[in-house]
């Protein structure tokens, strides 16, 4: 099936530092991205989403920047804390998502 | 607003039982979504439902049904469990609308159930 979402399976991040987590797809269809960040034992949550004619879209201390000719999406959270340590999954409409990426925050 | 809710939280199936996962959200939500999530998977989407009265199979149908009994509730059944079907189950919803010439899209995701099939 299209499924968004080749990620490296950790990152490990000094607390104030910046993070970017990297995502691969190979739906070139997909006209809509998102990322999502799930705690442990919690559902998946939104964070900012971005649209295929775009290249980059800015939120509260994250960035997403698309590049459609390597099919590749970043996340990038400013400023890291203890509090963004979870993992980070890149998704689209009603496609599958990959494995994330588990974001580790050091003190 | 509840948001998104699921039951049940937890069940453990015997083998050959049924069940049906319950999924409601009081969004007003089109869309709704049934994933699983296994260890080192991610989510794969099991079904969706674009508006009240539509169902579509994802990535991994088999061994499920849906049901989208209104706009507020979207059920995923499985007829006879197998232990493949271990896992931890999330519904989402969302709404779709277009901003300029391209669809945006939020969901949000419910608590999960987690069903052990043994």
């Amino acid at each position: 099936g299209e499924s968004v979402g080749l990620h490296l399976p950790t990152l490990s991040v000094q607390e104030g530092d910046n993070s970017i987590i990297n995502c691969a797809y190979s739906n070139s269809a997909s006209d809509y991205f998102i990322w999502y960040k799930q705690e442990s034992g919690k559902g998946p949550q939104f964070i900012i989403d971005i649209r295929s004619n775009m290249d980059k879209r800015q939120g509260q201390r994250v960035t997403v920047l698309l590049n459609k000719t390597v099919k590749h999406l970043s996340l990038q959270i400013a400023a890291t804390q203890p509090g963004d340590s979870a993992v980070y999954f890149c998704g689209g409409y009603k496609l599958s998502f990959g494995a994330g990426t588990t974001v580790t925050v050091r003190a | 607003n509840a948001g998104v809710t699921q039951t049940p939280k937890f069940q453990v199936l015997k083998t050959g039982q049924s069940m049906t996962l319950q999924c409601a959200q009081d969004m007003n939500h089109n869309s709704m979504y049934w994933y699983r999530q296994d260890p080192g998977m991610g989510l794969r989407l099991i079904y969706y439902s674009a508006s009240e009265g539509t169902t579509d199979k994802g990535e991994v149908p088999n061994g499920y049904n849906v049901s989208r009994l209104n706009k507020r509730e979207f059920s995923l059944r499985l007829e006879s469990a197998a232990p493949s079907q271990t896992s931890v189950y999330f519904c989402a919803s969302s709404s779709r609308w277009t901003s300029g010439e391209t669809p945006q899209e939020t969901q949000y995701f419910g608590p999960g159930t987690r069903l052990l099939v043994l």
